[in-house]
Protein backbone atom coordinates (compact mmCIF):
# COMPACT_ATOMS: atom_id res chain seq x y z
CA UNK A 1 0.00 0.00 0.00
CA UNK A 2 1.33 3.82 -0.70
CA UNK A 3 1.88 5.37 2.45
CA UNK A 4 1.07 8.73 3.38
CA UNK A 5 2.85 11.06 5.69
CA UNK A 6 2.19 14.20 7.08
CA UNK A 7 4.40 17.16 8.73
CA UNK A 8 4.14 18.63 11.33
CA UNK A 9 2.12 16.52 13.29
CA UNK A 10 0.55 19.61 14.69
CA UNK A 11 1.00 23.09 14.89
CA UNK A 12 -0.16 26.52 16.45
CA UNK A 13 -0.78 29.37 15.09
CA UNK A 14 -2.25 32.76 15.08
CA UNK A 15 -5.42 34.19 13.05
CA UNK A 16 -4.09 35.92 10.23
CA UNK A 17 -1.12 33.25 10.17
CA UNK A 18 -0.47 31.79 7.02
CA UNK A 19 -0.11 28.03 7.22
CA UNK A 20 1.62 25.00 5.54
CA UNK A 21 1.05 21.75 5.87
CA UNK A 22 2.59 18.42 3.87
CA UNK A 23 1.71 15.42 2.61
CA UNK A 24 4.32 12.82 1.46
CA UNK A 25 3.29 9.91 -0.52
CA UNK A 26 5.61 6.66 -0.37
CA UNK A 27 5.32 6.49 -4.17
CA UNK A 28 4.07 8.98 -6.71
CA UNK A 29 0.70 9.18 -7.22
CA UNK A 30 -0.14 11.65 -10.25
CA UNK A 31 -1.93 14.38 -7.97
CA UNK A 32 -4.48 11.68 -7.21
CA UNK A 33 -4.97 13.11 -3.47
CA UNK A 34 -7.79 14.41 -1.56
CA UNK A 35 -7.53 17.17 1.39
CA UNK A 36 -9.96 17.16 4.67
CA UNK A 37 -10.94 19.23 7.17
CA UNK A 38 -12.31 17.80 10.23
CA UNK A 39 -13.59 19.77 13.26
CA UNK A 40 -13.95 17.44 16.89
CA UNK A 41 -16.62 15.26 16.85
CA UNK A 42 -17.62 15.84 13.49
CA UNK A 43 -17.35 14.41 10.01
CA UNK A 44 -14.56 15.09 7.83
CA UNK A 45 -15.55 17.88 4.98
CA UNK A 46 -13.83 17.97 1.78
CA UNK A 47 -11.47 21.04 0.78
CA UNK A 48 -9.77 19.95 -1.94
CA UNK A 49 -9.03 17.20 -5.05
CA UNK A 50 -6.78 16.53 -7.58
CA UNK A 51 -4.32 18.24 -5.21
CA UNK A 52 -5.27 22.08 -6.38
CA UNK A 53 -8.90 21.62 -7.29
CA UNK A 54 -11.10 23.52 -4.66
CA UNK A 55 -14.01 22.06 -3.49
CA UNK A 56 -17.42 23.71 -4.22
CA UNK A 57 -18.49 26.36 -1.63
CA UNK A 58 -14.66 26.22 -0.22
CA UNK A 59 -13.22 29.20 1.16
CA UNK A 60 -10.35 30.62 -1.56
CA UNK A 61 -8.00 31.41 1.23
CA UNK A 62 -7.63 27.41 1.23
CA UNK A 63 -5.24 25.77 -1.96
CA UNK A 64 -3.05 23.24 -2.96
CA UNK A 65 -0.34 22.11 -4.60
CA UNK A 66 2.52 19.44 -5.33
CA UNK A 67 3.20 16.70 -7.52
CA UNK A 68 4.88 13.23 -7.72
CA UNK A 69 5.31 12.36 -3.94
CA UNK A 70 5.38 15.64 -2.45
CA UNK A 71 1.72 18.08 -1.98
CA UNK A 72 1.71 20.83 0.73
CA UNK A 73 -2.07 22.24 2.07
CA UNK A 74 -2.00 26.55 2.45
CA UNK A 75 -4.08 28.48 4.39
CA UNK A 76 -3.10 31.79 3.27
CA UNK A 77 -4.87 33.79 6.55
CA UNK A 78 -5.82 31.14 9.05
CA UNK A 79 -9.33 32.45 10.22
CA UNK A 80 -11.30 30.79 13.92
CA UNK A 81 -12.93 28.56 12.30
CA UNK A 82 -9.73 26.60 10.42
CA UNK A 83 -8.71 25.54 13.81
CA UNK A 84 -9.12 21.32 12.75
CA UNK A 85 -6.99 18.81 12.04
CA UNK A 86 -6.30 18.67 8.21
CA UNK A 87 -6.01 14.79 6.67
CA UNK A 88 -4.45 14.31 3.54
CA UNK A 89 -5.67 11.13 1.29
CA UNK A 90 -4.56 9.09 -2.05
CA UNK A 91 -6.79 7.42 -4.48
CA UNK A 92 -4.06 6.78 -7.02
CA UNK A 93 -3.66 3.64 -5.94
CA UNK A 94 -7.51 2.70 -6.27
CA UNK A 95 -9.10 0.71 -4.16
CA UNK A 96 -5.98 0.70 -1.84
CA UNK A 97 -6.60 4.36 -0.85
CA UNK A 98 -5.24 5.44 2.24
CA UNK A 99 -5.29 8.46 4.37
CA UNK A 100 -1.85 10.56 5.88
CA UNK A 101 -2.35 10.67 9.67
CA UNK A 102 -3.75 14.05 10.47
CA UNK A 103 -2.03 17.30 11.63
CA UNK A 104 -3.67 19.28 14.21
CA UNK A 105 -4.14 22.92 13.89
CA UNK A 106 -4.47 24.77 17.14
CA UNK A 107 -4.96 28.42 18.57
CA UNK A 108 -1.02 29.82 19.49
CA UNK B 1 -29.27 19.35 0.47
CA UNK B 2 -27.02 15.79 0.44
CA UNK B 3 -27.96 14.03 4.01
CA UNK B 4 -26.34 10.75 4.79
CA UNK B 5 -27.53 9.68 8.30
CA UNK B 6 -25.89 6.28 10.00
CA UNK B 7 -27.63 4.27 12.23
CA UNK B 8 -27.07 0.86 14.02
CA UNK B 9 -24.15 1.32 16.13
CA UNK B 10 -23.54 0.43 19.93
CA UNK B 11 -21.83 -2.12 22.08
CA UNK B 12 -21.07 -5.18 21.11
CA UNK B 13 -18.82 -7.84 22.69
CA UNK B 14 -15.92 -9.52 20.40
CA UNK B 15 -17.20 -12.46 18.27
CA UNK B 16 -20.57 -10.90 17.66
CA UNK B 17 -22.20 -8.93 14.41
CA UNK B 18 -23.56 -5.38 14.18
CA UNK B 19 -25.66 -4.56 11.34
CA UNK B 20 -25.05 -0.17 10.18
CA UNK B 21 -27.58 1.51 7.86
CA UNK B 22 -26.74 4.55 5.93
CA UNK B 23 -30.18 6.65 4.84
CA UNK B 24 -29.10 9.11 1.72
CA UNK B 25 -31.38 11.70 0.88
CA UNK B 26 -31.17 15.10 -1.34
CA UNK B 27 -29.49 13.16 -4.46
CA UNK B 28 -30.09 10.31 -6.48
CA UNK B 29 -28.81 7.89 -4.51
CA UNK B 30 -28.36 4.97 -7.48
CA UNK B 31 -26.47 7.09 -9.07
CA UNK B 32 -22.89 7.50 -7.05
CA UNK B 33 -21.07 4.98 -5.79
CA UNK B 34 -20.87 4.79 -1.68
CA UNK B 35 -18.17 3.89 1.16
CA UNK B 36 -17.64 3.46 4.35
CA UNK B 37 -14.98 4.78 6.50
CA UNK B 38 -14.26 4.75 10.13
CA UNK B 39 -12.24 6.05 12.62
CA UNK B 40 -10.79 5.13 16.09
CA UNK B 41 -11.18 6.95 18.99
CA UNK B 42 -8.80 10.27 19.56
CA UNK B 43 -6.95 7.79 15.55
CA UNK B 44 -6.92 8.97 11.98
CA UNK B 45 -9.41 7.74 9.27
CA UNK B 46 -9.51 4.10 8.10
CA UNK B 47 -11.21 3.37 4.46
CA UNK B 48 -13.18 0.37 5.23
CA UNK B 49 -15.38 -0.74 2.46
CA UNK B 50 -16.48 0.64 -1.23
CA UNK B 51 -19.50 -0.42 -3.44
CA UNK B 52 -20.69 0.67 -7.11
CA UNK B 53 -23.79 2.36 -8.03
CA UNK B 54 -25.37 -0.69 -9.21
CA UNK B 55 -23.77 -2.84 -6.76
CA UNK B 56 -21.95 -5.20 -9.24
CA UNK B 57 -18.43 -3.88 -7.93
CA UNK B 58 -17.46 -4.22 -4.23
CA UNK B 59 -13.80 -3.53 -2.55
CA UNK B 60 -12.78 -3.91 1.84
CA UNK B 61 -9.85 -3.07 3.24
CA UNK B 62 -7.56 -5.88 4.22
CA UNK B 63 -8.02 -5.20 7.41
CA UNK B 64 -12.27 -6.34 7.02
CA UNK B 65 -12.09 -8.82 4.16
CA UNK B 66 -14.04 -11.59 4.80
CA UNK B 67 -15.65 -10.52 8.02
CA UNK B 68 -17.58 -7.20 6.69
CA UNK B 69 -20.20 -7.39 4.05
CA UNK B 70 -21.25 -4.19 2.36
CA UNK B 71 -24.38 -3.80 0.11
CA UNK B 72 -27.04 -1.50 -1.07
CA UNK B 73 -31.11 -0.90 -1.82
CA UNK B 74 -31.31 1.73 -4.26
CA UNK B 75 -34.99 1.37 -3.87
CA UNK B 76 -35.10 2.50 -0.60
CA UNK B 77 -31.92 4.87 -1.19
CA UNK B 78 -29.56 3.07 1.83
CA UNK B 79 -26.57 1.64 2.20
CA UNK B 80 -25.88 -0.73 4.73
CA UNK B 81 -22.34 -2.54 6.65
CA UNK B 82 -23.34 -6.40 7.76
CA UNK B 83 -20.40 -6.97 10.39
CA UNK B 84 -19.37 -10.10 11.82
CA UNK B 85 -16.67 -11.48 13.90
CA UNK B 86 -16.26 -8.42 15.86
CA UNK B 87 -12.87 -7.43 17.18
CA UNK B 88 -12.21 -4.89 20.02
CA UNK B 89 -9.82 -2.97 16.84
CA UNK B 90 -13.25 -2.30 15.12
CA UNK B 91 -14.13 0.10 17.77
CA UNK B 92 -14.70 3.24 15.76
CA UNK B 93 -17.03 5.81 14.64
CA UNK B 94 -18.38 4.37 11.71
CA UNK B 95 -18.83 6.96 8.38
CA UNK B 96 -20.91 6.43 4.89
CA UNK B 97 -19.33 8.50 2.93
CA UNK B 98 -20.47 9.52 -0.70
CA UNK B 99 -17.90 8.98 -3.44
CA UNK B 100 -17.13 11.42 -6.57
CA UNK B 101 -15.56 9.23 -8.46
CA UNK B 102 -16.31 6.53 -11.17
CA UNK B 103 -14.01 3.25 -11.28
CA UNK B 104 -13.38 2.56 -7.72
CA UNK B 105 -12.99 4.89 -4.15
CA UNK B 106 -11.76 8.01 -4.66
CA UNK B 107 -12.48 10.87 -2.87
CA UNK B 108 -15.42 11.49 -0.67
CA UNK B 109 -17.53 14.70 -0.91
CA UNK B 110 -20.11 14.24 1.46
CA UNK B 111 -20.11 12.47 4.92
CA UNK B 112 -22.36 11.30 7.58
CA UNK B 113 -22.50 12.15 10.73
CA UNK B 114 -21.17 8.74 11.88
CA UNK B 115 -22.28 6.06 14.35
CA UNK B 116 -20.10 4.70 17.08
CA UNK B 117 -19.49 0.62 17.74
CA UNK B 118 -17.73 -0.29 20.16
CA UNK B 119 -16.90 -4.28 20.88
CA UNK B 120 -15.50 -4.71 24.26
CA UNK B 121 -16.61 -7.34 26.40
Amino acid sequence: DIQMTQSPSSLSASVGDRVTITCRASQGISNSLAWYQQKPGKAPKLLLYAASRLESGVPSRFSGSGSGTDYTLTISSLQPEDFATYYCQQYYSTPRITFGPGTKVDIK
Amino acid sequence: EVQLVESGGGLVQPGGSLRLSCAASGFTFSSYEMNWVRQAPGKGLEWVSYISSSGSTIYYADSVKGRFTISRDNAKNSLYLQMNSLRAEDTAVYYCARDRGYFGPEYFDYWGQGTLVTVSS
